[in-house]
């Protein structure tokens, strides 16, 4: 079975400052994709990053960026210079490539302080 | 293009009613999956449709929950005679075609409330 952990239920971080969100999961597979999605209070799910199982390079979004341990099974958000808008809650995601569902976690809730 | 549109926002049922949740995917997308949202939870897989066809509905209730999505028209899932524990934010996701390759776009959910 495919499971999905966020072991941080809440995280805070100073604006401007970096933080990370911790994410692991567990698969058989070798081939499967991993997200990060913001949930802000609108509760719309907003697509961050995404990361290709096959590729050995971390994925990148401005001042978003994912350590991607495959041996690991490990997959965390590094969100730099921190900004009001990065409050929300955070969802890690696990697809695999021939599935057809995604298979979340239970979110880390961000507050950024000012 | 728009995006993907559900409605209604905001639905209130009281127990014992039919609730019924609809979805437009994206321009273009065949494909539709919804999933359930519990407070302080992560989403969690219901079902997924093409059109006028199940794929997959492993997630959802056996009883109660049904979901369709015709030749035209809206995806649909329905609950009926519904109960407190299925309230949550439901949200379908659309996608142009099978596979993981293809990103899952997301509508901005609705909220059920039973009372």
């Amino acid at each position: 079975a495919q499971t999905v952990t966020q072991s941080q239920p809440e995280m805070s971080v100073q604006e401007a400052e970096t933080v990370t969100l911790s994410c692991t999961y567990d698969t058989s597979e070798s081939d499967y994709y991993l997200f990060w999605y913001k949930q802000p209070p609108s509760r719309q799910m907003i697509l961050v990053i995404r990361q290709e199982a096959y590729k050995q390079q971390n994925a990148t979004e401005n001042r978003f960026s994912v350590n991607f341990q495959k041996a690991a099974k490990s997959f965390s958000l590094k969100i730099s210079d921190s900004q009001l808008g990065d409050a929300a809650m955070y969802f890690c995601a696990y697809r695999w490539n021939n599935n057809n569902d995604m298979r979340f976690g239970a979110g880390t809730r961000l507050t950024v302080k000012p | 293009n728009a995006g993907v549109m559900q409605n209604p926002r905001h639905l209130v049922r009281r127990r014992g009613q039919e609730a019924r949740l609809r979805c437009s995917p994206m321009k273009g997308h065949s494909h539709v999956y919804w999933y359930r949202q519990l407070p302080e939870e992560g989403l969690k897989f219901m079902v997924y449709l093409q059109k006028e066809n199940i794929i997959d509905e492993s997630g959802m209730p056996k009883e109660r929950f049904s979901a369709e999505f015709p030749k035209e028209g809206p995806s649909i899932l329905r609950i009926q005679q519904v109960v407190r524990g299925d309230s949550a934010a439901y949200f379908c996701a659309s996608q142009i075609s099978a596979g993981g390759t293809y990103e899952q776009y997301f509508g901005p959910g609705t909220r059920l409330t039973v009372t």
